[in-house]
């Protein structure tokens, strides 16, 4: 099937520093990618939906300066956490569906675990 | 976008069979039901999709009655390793299209 991939796959940082996470579609053009963000113990939360070329939709109460989000070809999205702080600490998962997904199959990523100190 | 409800939690044993149910009562004419697994710390996986009757494939069945207002994930002779958490979701199945996620089943699978 369909891969996709992130990286890094973990990260620590200080806070008040920049974190950019990578999402790519490894065999497939992904028109479409979304960004989801995990607490423990908690089920996905989408953050916002990327569009190839265009900017992203973000989801209510999503700041979308501080979770910036480019995806500047079809086979790669970012998401850069800007100004991190302890509490932006999660799992962000980014899924991709594309033009060869057919029934809408949604493609996940491994996820990203970010830690901010 | 079609809401679910799934049981928050099942025990099940090694071998058995298990069945998680999901309602999806305003399900739309277009929308088809996927079901993805979850491990901890890791990004959701797919695991059958299906639009009316029955859909198996080499991991599970799902069954969704005539009225698709729910469906019914099984999954033949469990193991250890089927411990994680299953969701079902329910969407149009377009490229655009996110999913939202309901809390899903946490499946504990016991020795």
């Amino acid at each position: 099937g369909a891969v996709v991939s992130q990286h890094p796959s973990w990260v620590i940082c200080k806070s008040g520093t920049s974190v950019k996470i990578e999402c790519r579609s490894l065999d497939f053009q992904a028109t479409t990618m979304f960004w989801y963000r995990q607490f423990p113990k908690q089920s996905l939360m989408l953050m916002a939906t990327s569009n190839e070329g265009s900017k992203a939709t973000y989801e209510q109460g999503v700041e979308k300066d501080k979770f910036l989000i480019n995806h500047a070809s079809l086979t790669l999205s970012t998401l850069t956490v800007t100004s991190a702080h302890p509490e932006d600490s999660s799992f962000y998962i980014c899924s991709a569906g594309g033009m060869t997904s057919g029934t809408g199959e949604l493609f996940f990523g491994e996820g990203s675990r970010l830690t901010v100190l | 976008l079609a809401k679910t409800t799934q049981p928050i939690s099942m025990d099940s044993y090694e071998g058995q069979e298990v069945n998680i149910t999901c309602s999806h009562n305003n399900i739309a004419t277009n929308d088809y039901i996927t079901w993805y697994q979850q491990f901890p710390s890791q990004g959701p996986r797919f695991i059958i999709q299906g639009y009316k009757t029955k859909v198996t494939n080499e991991v599970a069945s799902l069954f969704i009655p005539a009225d698709r207002k729910s469906s019914t994930l099984s999954l033949p002779r469990v193991s250890l390793s089927d411990t994680a958490v299953y969701y079902c979701l329910v969407g149009e199945g377009n490229y655009g299209q996110n999913f939202v996620f309901g809390p899903g089943t946490r499946l504990s699978v016991l020795p």
